[in-house]
């Protein structure tokens, strides 16, 4: 019963490093989303999938790329880290069928960039 | 655009009832989402409203009112393990995917 699996779990960076997060998910959902949550301003969407293949910005995209080639998949790419971009990050799934439309979401990965 | 508000913190005792209040603002509502998240932890769903009227879940019930853009958690009998943050967020359908806007969060500390 693993869900959504998110890693790695904790990393630190140097400013301009880059890195990419992986997400996970077991529950063949179409619907995929990377958060990013700092103290004081909630969860904050950065990209979403629709399906395997398409991606689309949300509302803090600056500094992010992503990519999701297999259905199971979303990646989240860190080019040039930067202070600023310091956060919890959260991936979450969820089925595109409205009524059912929860999202999930994973244990989260917590990263800095010094 | 999208605009939620809901208090920062809030301190109730345990066995007692308390109520979070959400209010919202948005162009294409779909639907009301409650979550915890306790500390260092992922989000969990906990209620969903789309309809005016009281949905219940055990000891937790959600209210909508959409007329007021106005939602409300209530939490009964509570439990120390209820200490956490509880997230309203708002489903806007002009979005491509349905996507959820997320309050700040309530911290909720249950004390003895």
């Amino acid at each position: 019963n693993a869900g959504v699996t998110q890693t790695p779990k904790f990393r630190v960076l140097k400013t301009g490093q880059s890195m990419t997060l992986l997400c996970a998910q077991d529950m063949n959902h179409e619907y995929m989303y990377w958060y990013r949550q700092d103290p004081g301003m909630g969860l904050r969407l950065i990209h979403y999938s629709v399906g395997e293949g398409t991606t689309a910005k949300g509302e803090v995209p600056d500094g992010y790329n992503v990519s999701r080639l297999k259905k199971q998949n979303f990646l989240l790419g860190l080019e040039s880290a930067a202070p600023s971009q310091t956060s919890v990050y959260f991936c979450a799934s969820s089925p595109h069928i409205l009524a059912k439309n929860i999202q999930y979401f994973g244990a989260g990965t917590r990263l800095s960039v010094l | 655009g999208q605009n939620i508000d809901q208090p920062t913190e809030m301190t109730a005792t345990e066995g007692a009832i308390v109520q979070i209040n959400c209010t919202y603002q948005t162009s294409g509502f779909n639907g009301l989402f409650w979550y915890q998240q306790h500390a260092g932890e992922a989000p969990t769903f906990l209620s969903y409203n789309v309809l005016d009227g009281l949905e219940e879940k055990g000891r937790f019930s959600s209210f909508l009112s959409r007329s007021k853009g106005y939602s409300y958690l209530l939490l009964k009998e509570l439990q120390m393990k209820d200490s956490a943050s509880y997230l309203c967020a708002v489903r806007d359908e002009e979005t491509g995917a349905n996507n959820l806007f997320f309050g700040t969060g309530t911290r909720l500390t249950v004390i003895p």
